[in-house]
């Protein structure tokens, strides 16, 4: 089975520009997250989504960030305008249950898109 | 609020012997404990995970014990590979929430 797929796999850009990142999640995966990995900062969660719906937005940085998921196997995140501290690695993960019950850790994580903003 | 952190950032040891990568914690209240692997260009892949009702747990060449007094968290891996080569992360979580704080991540280097 294919696992979390995420695109691109690199992006740079010049600050001001528009980025959009993409994540297809693992099929039958209700929960879907965005993270964004830092040297600084390490591994930040930006927002998870459940059955589609955003369920909790407060990792996100600011109002420049933004997601959605339109469906059950497609999530976008937006950096609009970017800028050079936005730059990261951004990890989308999926998980077919709520973490805490059975096994609760086990996020598939995508291969990450990494951003660099000029 | 969580925080997660490592006693070692980086760990170099030969091939065959056993490695420890330790995680300590703040939040008396966290759970249940995960370890995942990270190698380079790569997502996090999940390792073992234990739960705060148990102390250790084994896995296939790891094991994860849980010392829940001094909220101390290790993994240890036995007969270390150079495929082991990577970044171990411990991340954290409490009941049902989702919010894993991840800790900043040790460099597992495997001499041959």
């Amino acid at each position: 089975d294919a696992g979390v797929i995420q695109s691109p796999r690199h992006e740079v850009t010049e600050m001001g520009q528009e980025v959009t990142l993409r994540c297809k999640p693992i099929s039958g995966h209700d929960y879907l997250f965005w993270y964004r990995q830092t040297m600084m900062r390490g591994l930040e969660l930006l927002i998870y989504f459940n059955n589609n719906v955003p369920i909790d937005d407060s990792g996100m940085p600011e109002d420049r960030f933004s997601a959605k998921m339109p469906n059950a196997s497609f999530s976008t995140l937006k950096i609009q305008p970017s800028e050079p501290r936005d730059s990261a690695v951004y990890f989308c993960a999926s998980s077919p249950r709520r973490p805490g019950i059975g096994r609760s850790g086990e996020l598939f994580f995508g291969e990450g898109s990494r951003l660099t903003v000029l | 609020g969580e925080s997660v952190g490592l006693h070692l950032p980086t760990l170099s040891v030969q091939e065959g012997d056993n490695s420890i990568i330790n995680c300590a914690y703040s939040n008396s209240a966290s759970d249940y404990f995960i370890w995942y692997k990270q190698e380079s260009g790569k997502g996090p892949q999940f390792i073992i995970d234990i739960r705060s009702n148990m102390d250790k747990r084994q896995g296939q060449r790891v094991t994860v014990l849980l010392n829940k007094t001094v909220k101390h968290l290790s993994l240890q891996i036995a007969a270390t590979q150079p495929g082991d080569s990577a970044v171990y992360f411990c991340a954290v979580g409490v009941g049902s929430n989702y919010k894993l704080t991840f800790g900043k991540g040790t460099l597992l280097t495997v001499n041959p």
